[in-house]
């Protein structure tokens, strides 16, 4: 069976652009998660979604971040505008049951973020 | 704040070491992850610890969360090259995964 999916595996852009991460999580996963990983913070929960609805973003930095999950199959995170602190990998993951109590999240490889 | 204090942050050992890692918190965990991270890769779940003073091994590894669910141990006996990447404890709080920093353990030939 296929892993969470994550495009683009790598992103360069300049200050200033619109940026687009998505997500294809586990087939039958209920919850979705994003975190965004750097050296100096670690691993960061910046969102997740329980039945494609969010259910906690406070993790989010600020509103230039939005995530949306249009249907269970699917997720986007866009930086709009992005700045050159966002550079990061990001990361999504996805959980087998109905709550986000689940104790098993399965992650994607992670989308190399630069913005220069 | 971090609310998980992973220890010692960086590991460098020969093959056939043995070492312990810990994972320290003044909060309480309903439960407790560690996952092992290798370069270019997500994390990879090795192991969920649920009540106190629980003990599970994993081959060569060995897990114990705290009795009081506050902190947690990963010890490796006879450590391998294989065993080289980043192990990152989370604990779940609210229905969230709180991530430590993470170990860096590099194991030599």
């Amino acid at each position: 069976d296929a892993g969470v999916i994550q495009s683009p595996r790598h992103e360069v852009t300049e200050m200033g652009q619109e940026v687009t991460l998505r997500c294809k999580p586990i087939s039958g996963h209920n919850s979705l998660f994003w975190y965004r990983q750097t050296m100096m913070r670690g691993l960061e929960l910046l969102i997740y979604f329980n039945n494609n609805v969010p259910i906690d973003d406070s993790g989010m930095p600020e509103d230039r971040f939005s995530a949306k999950m249009p249907n269970a199959s699917f997720s986007t995170l866009k930086i709009q505008p992005s700045e050159p602190r966002d550079s990061a990998v990001y990361f999504c993951a996805s959980s087998p049951r109905d709550r986000a109590t689940s104790y098993e999240q399965y992650f994607g490889p992670g989308t190399r973020l630069t913005v220069t | 704040t971090q609310l998980l204090e992973q220890s010692p942050q960086f590991l460098s050992i020969q093959e056939g070491e043995n070492l312990t890692v810990y994972c320290n918190s003044s909060s309480v965990f309903s439960s407790l992850q560690w996952y092992r991270q290798e370069p270019g890769e997500g994390p990879v779940l090795l192991v969920t610890v649920v009540t106190g003073g629980e003990v599970k091994k994993l081959k060569r590894l060995t897990f114990q969360f705290g009795d009081a669910r506050k902190d947690s141990s990963l010890h490796i006996t006879a450590a391998q090259p294989g065993d080289t990447g980043l192990y990152l404890c989370a604990g779940n709080q609210g229905g969230k995964l709180i991530f430590g920093q993470g170990t860096e353990l590099s194991v030599k030939p």
